[in-house]
């Protein structure tokens, strides 16, 4: 039983690029959530999504991030234009719906984003 | 205002000796309530989940909710060198929709 897949696990990118994070959820799990962590520093919420439905992008930068995911394959975290203070580590996590223990989070080992 | 606080240490304890770690939360809606432990360059994973005031115990490890303060703690006893990590508290509205919020760790050294 895989758990959260995410690739790539690290990410260069020069400034002005694009940025494609992906996150396959544990089997089962139909709700996924991104965070990112700058070094040094907790986890910050970005945006909240179940199949082919955004439920919260409050996290979420109003420019160059977005984020999907689709019916089929995984999550997306695209970020358009980076910059170096794009530079974090990007965790994705999964947990089930309708479970009576909410919020318990199952985390992928991240994608490091670096921009030159 | 945060919305989860957390001292962010570092705490320091001698082996054998109990850790005790402090969060507060600002939303009074929460119900849900996780301590997750991180180790350095490591993904985040789950140790302790609480919805209900009082303690839970599991292991070395037991967690307190108060939720008419608005906190929440995390006791370690016979801390372990293993024990060495940064530990961070979230919390959560429950129900099908919940945005978890994290605070912004503990970091905790047990030395040997």
């Amino acid at each position: 039983n895989a758990g959260v897949m995410q690739n790539p696990r690290h990410l260069v990118r020069r400034r002005g690029q694009e940025a494609r994070l992906r996150c396959s959820p544990m089997k089962g799990h139909s709700h996924v959530y991104w965070y990112r962590q700058l070094p040094e520093e907790g986890l910050k919420f970005m945006v909240y999504l179940q199949k082919e439905n955004i439920i919260d992008e409050s996290g979420m930068p109003k420019e160059r991030f977005s984020a999907e995911f689709p019916k089929e394959g995984p999550s997306i975290l695209r970020i358009q234009q980076v910059v170096r203070g794009d530079s974090a580590a990007y965790f994705c996590a999964s947990r089930k719906a309708g479970t009576a223990n909410t919020g318990e989070l199952f985390f992928g080992e991240g994608s490091r984003l670096t921009v030159l | 205002q945060k919305e989860v606080e957390q001292n962010s240490g570092p705490l320091s304890v001698p082996e054998g000796a109990i850790a005790s770690l402090n969060c507060t939360y600002s939303d009074r809606g929460s119900q849900s309530f996780f301590w997750y432990r991180q180790y350095s360059g490591k993904s985040p994973e789950l140790i302790m989940s609480i919805y209900s005031n009082g303690d839970k115990e599991d292991g070395r490890f037991t967690a307190q909710l108060n939720k008419a303060s608005q906190y929440v703690s995390l006791l370690i006893r016979d801390s372990q060198p293993s024990d060495s990590a940064t530990y961070l508290c979230a919390g959560g509205r429950g129900g099908s929709y919940d945005k978890v919020i994290f605070g912004p760790g503990t970091s905790l050294s047990v030395i040997p």
